[in-house]
C-alpha cells in the first residue's frame, strides 16, 4: 500500500516551459487536492477534485490545470511556468471532501522556475 | 490575508521538557482545528484535532487546547522527544467542514535537543 505518490521529487524549469506533476493514490479515495507551500505561508489549495471527472478551483488556481480521469490519478499541469510558481507542491487525498476524514499527503515535488 | 497565524517560525526545547506551539486565527466562523506534523522530505501527516465544543483534546503526549474567545489554540507536547523535531502546521475550518475550505498556518519548526 503506497499511499499517495508524487513524481518527480525535484524539477527545474525555465520560464515559459510546461510540465505535469504526477499524483497517484491507491486508497480508492474520492477526494484529491493539490497544495503549494511557500516560505512564510501556509499550504494553499490550488485545485481539488471530489471524484473522477469532477474538478474545481481552490485558493490559488491561476497558471495551473488539472484533470481527474480516474479515481487514482490527479495530475497538475503548469501551462507556462513562471518564477512565481517556484514552490513545493503537495498532493493529498481523503476518503471524502469532509474535513473529519483525514487527508493523506504525498512527499512533495520541489519545483524551481528560472 | 492569512486567517491562521503561527507567529513563531521556530522553537527549540530540551528533551523531556514541554513544547508549546501556538496558533491564532482571525475568522470567528472557524470551529474545527487540526494539527499536522511534517518531517523533511515527507508530506504533512495528521496529528490531532479539536472541535469547538471542547476546550481540550488529548492523545498520548499531545494535547491541544482551544480558547475560542481569544481565537487561540496551542499544541502541548509532554515530554518532548528528539523524534518530535519537525514542522507543525495548524489548520482551521468552518462549517460545512469541506477540505477545500481548510486554511493552514505557515508552520513552526520544532527542534528537540537531546
Amino acid at each position: 500500500n503506497a499511499g499517495v505518490t508524487q513524481t518527480p521529487k525535484f524539477q527545474v524549469l525555465k520560464t515559459g516551459q510546461s510540465m505535469t506533476l504526477q499524483c497517484a493514490q491507491d486508497m480508492n479515495h474520492e477526494y484529491m487536492s493539490w497544495y503549494r507551500q511557500d516560505p512564510g505561508m501556509g499550504l494553499r489549495l490550488i485545485h481539488y477534485s471530489v471524484g473522477a471527472g469532477i474538478t474545481d478551483q481552490g485558493e490559488v488556481p491561476n497558471g495551473y490545470n488539472v484533470s481527474r480521469s480516474t479515481t487514482e490519478d490527479f495530475p497538475l499541469r503548469l501551462l507556462s511556468a513562471a518564477p512565481s510558481q517556484t514552490s513545493v507542491y503537495f498532493c493529498a487525498s481523503s476518503p471524502s471532501a469532509g474535513a473529519r476524514d483525514t487527508q493523506y499527503f504525498g512527499p512533495g515535488t520541489r519545483l524551481t522556475v528560472l | 490575508d492569512q486567517q491562521v497565524k503561527q507567529n513563531s517560525p521556530s522553537l527549540s526545547v530540551q528533551e523531556g521538557r514541554i513544547s508549546i506551539l501556538n496558533c491564532d486565527y482571525t475568522n470567528s466562523m472557524f470551529d474545527y482545528f487540526l494539527w499536522y506534523k511534517k518531517y523533511p522530505a515527507e508530506g504533512p501527516t495528521f496529528l490531532i484535532s479539536i472541535s469547538s465544543i471542547k476546550d481540550k483534546n488529548e492523545d498520548g503526549r499531545f494535547t491541544v487546547f482551544l480558547n475560542k474567545s481569544a481565537k487561540h489554540l496551542s499544541l502541548h507536547i509532554v515530554p518532548s522527544q528528539p523524534g518530535d523535531s519537525a514542522v507543525y502546521f495548524c489548520a482551521a475550518i468552518e462549517p460545512p467542514y469541506n477540505n477545500n475550505d481548510m486554511r493552514f498556518g505557515a508552520g513552526t519548526r520544532l527542534t528537540v535537543k537531546p
